[in-house]
């Protein structure tokens, strides 16, 4: 167990659809950051928070938002889901927002029917 | 073409053998990061070099930073099962407000066979 938690583990829905990830960072880590596999694009980095404020944007989409809470966790929102947005989600934590030895979890695999 | 590049892609190798493993950017490096992940799971980081000619091991693992050459290398000494999975370099870049974002290369699966 890393100390990262993501949830779900597994999601199956469909085009069209709203889905939300769900993560817990490491305890004491402030600062959070998601990324996006997939077999085709490798590991992209969304967006990443740091004590609740948004810090640095990659190529995120539009129909992709996220948010980091007052307790730290954080939220990606994923809407009008498209096929090619199946992909392993993974959260990663650190304590410094710009030090990338970061703790990651164990990702939430979506696919996309 | 990939910011960082990977060699070589994939790797088979007999338990005991030593490997290297190389990450070559084409934009200057302001570090690097070396993670490990096994297949469908989340990623272990490594190791991470700051400074051109840094050298840093644990355990068989041992990376270095080129900064002239834009490149790392990560060399696993007697290898073992237990070294099998996908290797990653990941380099923040710069610009922005954080450094703490990193691009990665496309992966370096290593198996040992027994």
């Amino acid at each position: 167990d890393s100390g990262v938690t993501q949830t779900p583990k597994h999601l199956i829905t469909a085009t069209g659809q709203r889905v939300t990830l769900r993560c817990s960072p490491r305890s004491g880590d402030l600062s959070v950051y998601w990324y996006q596999q997939s077999l085709d694009q490798g590991l992209q980095f969304l967006i990443q928070y740091y004590n609740g404020e948004e810090r640095a944007k990659g190529n995120i989409l539009e129909r992709f938002s996220a948010q980091q809470f007052p307790d730290l966790h954080s939220e990606l929102n994923l809407s009008s889901l498209e096929l090619g947005d199946s992909a392993l989600y993974f959260c990663a934590s650190s304590a410094s927002p710009d030090v990338a030895g970061y703790t990651f979890g164990s990702g939430t695999r979506l696919t996309v029917v | 073409s990939q910011e960082l590049e990977q060699s070589p892609q994939s790797l088979i190798v007999q338990e005991g053998k030593n490997l290297t493993i190389n990450c070559t950017s084409s934009k200057t490096l302001y570090g690097l990061y070396w993670y490990k992940q096994k297949y469908g799971e989340g990623l272990i980081f490594l190791m991470m070099l700051q400074k051109g000619g840094e050298e840093k091991s644990h355990e068989k693992i041992t990376a270095k930073l080129d900064e002239k050459k834009q490149q790392s290398s990560l060399h696993i000494t007697a290898s073992q099962p237990s070294h099998a999975g996908i290797y990653l370099c990941g380099a923040p870049r710069a610009g922005g407000t954080s450094y703490g974002k990193l691009t990665f290369g496309q992966g370096t699966i290593l198996t040992v066979h027994p």
